[in-house]
């Protein structure tokens, strides 16, 4: 149980085209998903927080107009990077909270690795 | 934000050692989880801890939540070559807002056959 999906796994791209990636809770329901960004040999960097049928909250210094993020129901959530740029290349994870208040546990996605040329 | 202190950086172990990491914070966590991450995967669950002072196994692991509150421990015996990868602790803290986590640097564990 508790299987997050994400696609694509790995995507490259041109310079300025937009790029959507999507994240899936396969066997549960996930009212809060994140996104999160690691770069090589780092820790993970929270992105946003995303809460079905609402807007995402973003963190300190993520751009809401560059990383757009789409929480439409509650299995699915996606990030779209708009007019990517090679400064945007980096491995993307979701995760999707399973359980309820403080006890909820959240179960990652494999990641997608963006290349942008 | 909050700071997760996780140490060591880096280990190297022969096949069979026992393995021990931990993860310190500067604010009273109620969370505590331990992930796995391998090259080009997600993060994978380990462990969670909800309770001061619970020891969770699962396996040859084992975790403890620190009865401070602001820390944790994760132990591997016994280590076998698949041990190897990225060690994350993360932790949610009293009145952190939308359940967000906060991470460790990550304990890079190499075993050697």
């Amino acid at each position: 149980g508790a299987v997050v999906s994400q696609h694509p796994s790995r995507v490259i791209c041109k310079s300025g085209t937009s790029v959507k990636i999507e994240c899936r809770s396969l066997d549960f329901q996930a009212t809060t998903m994140f996104w999160y960004r690691q770069f090589p040999k780092q820790s993970l960097m929270l992105m946003a927080t995303s809460n079905e049928g609402s807007k995402a909250t973003y963190e300190q210094g993520v751009e809401k107009d560059k990383f757009l993020i789409n929480h439409a129901s509650l299995t699915l959530s996606t990030l779209t990077v708009t007019s990517a740029h090679p400064e945007d290349s980096s491995f993307y994870i979701c995760s999707a909270a399973l359980g309820a208040g403080g006890t909820d546990t959240q179960y990652f996605g494999p990641g997608t690795r963006l290349t942008v040329l | 934000g909050q700071q997760l202190n996780q140490s060591p950086q880096s280990m190297f172990i022969q096949e069979g050692e026992d393995v021990s990491m931990n993860c310190t914070s500067s604010s009273i966590f109620n969370t505590w989880l331990w992930y796995k991450q391998d090259p080009g995967e997600g993060p994978v669950l380990l462990i969670a801890l909800y309770k001061a002072g619970e020891l969770t196994s699962n396996g040859r692991l084992t975790a403890q939540f620190g009865i401070t509150r602001k820390d944790s421990f994760l132990n591997i015996s016994a280590s076998i070559p698949s041990d190897v990868g990225i060690y994350f602790c993360a932790g949610r803290f009293r009145g952190s807002t939308l359940g967000r986590l906060y991470f460790g640097r990550g304990t890079q564990l190499t075993v050697w056959p």
